[in-house]
């Protein structure tokens, strides 16, 4: 397995455009979460999808965000009319969550996007 | 969620044990105390878990005081490799808290 994969690593976009990035999770996992990271700041969680369904949205996901999963597998985050408060690393992160057991979330590398 | 406090930075020389402290004392009875590390222009990864007995891996050791209000992560011979953020985290993924809540973290400087 060669572990969660996000692409693309860095995108650089003017003010006002839209912004779509993609996640691969580790095949089989069946979570899969979205967090941002500022400069200085540990990664904030955005929000997460069980299989295919969506189940909870921070509130820092403002209505320009949104994400998808379809069929459970790969996810999209996009961001429409992006703002310069935008900037930031953008994580994905999957697990397999088993009863009785404690979850470990495997990380990808990150989109760092750059607003102009 | 319950609050972790860590120092914001800590150095260590190459080979040397690094006891990295963790305060948290408003743990709940069902919180598990999660370590995760960043190392430069990476995503987070795990390091290691505890509950209330010690806890070795290949990567580290987990010390958790008897009261649960405070662990230490200890990486037995740091290297340079081993630089990088580090959190403490408390979590359940078998209750409802299913997001990791990270907080700073401490910055470990590894010195050759």
């Amino acid at each position: 397995d060669t572990g969660v994969s996000q692409n693309p690593r860095h995108k650089i976009t003017k003010r006002g455009q839209n912004v779509t990035f993609r996640c691969d999770p580790i095949s089989e996992h069946n979570r899969l979460y979205w967090y941002r990271q500022t400069l200085g700041q540990g990664p904030e969680f955005l929000t997460y999808f069980q299989n295919e369904a969506q189940l909870e949205k921070s509130r820092l996901l403002s209505d320009r965000f949104s994400a998808e999963r379809p069929k459970g597998s790969f996810s999209t985050l996009e961001i429409q009319r992006t703002e310069q408060g935008d900037s930031a690393m953008y994580l994905c992160a999957s697990s397999w969550l088993t009863r009785g057991s404690q979850e470990t979330q495997y990380f990808g590398p990150g989109t760092r996007l750059l607003v102009l | 969620d319950a609050k972790t406090t860590q120092p914001n930075s800590m150095e260590s020389n190459e080979e040397e044990p690094v006891h990295l402290p963790c305060n948290h004392s408003t743990i709940s009875g069902t919180d598990y105390i999660h370590w995760y590390r960043q190392l430069p222009s990476q995503g987070p990864e795990y390091v290691i878990h505890g509950l209330t007995s010690n806890v070795n891996n290949r990567m580290a050791s987990l010390a958790i005081a008897e009261d649960r209000k405070s662990s230490t992560l200890i990486l037995h011979r740091a290297t340079l490799r081993d630089a990088a953020v580090y959190y403490c985290i408390l979590h359940n993924s078998g209750g409802s808290n299913y997001k990791l809540t990270f907080g700073k973290g401490t910055l470990l400087t590894v010195n050759p």
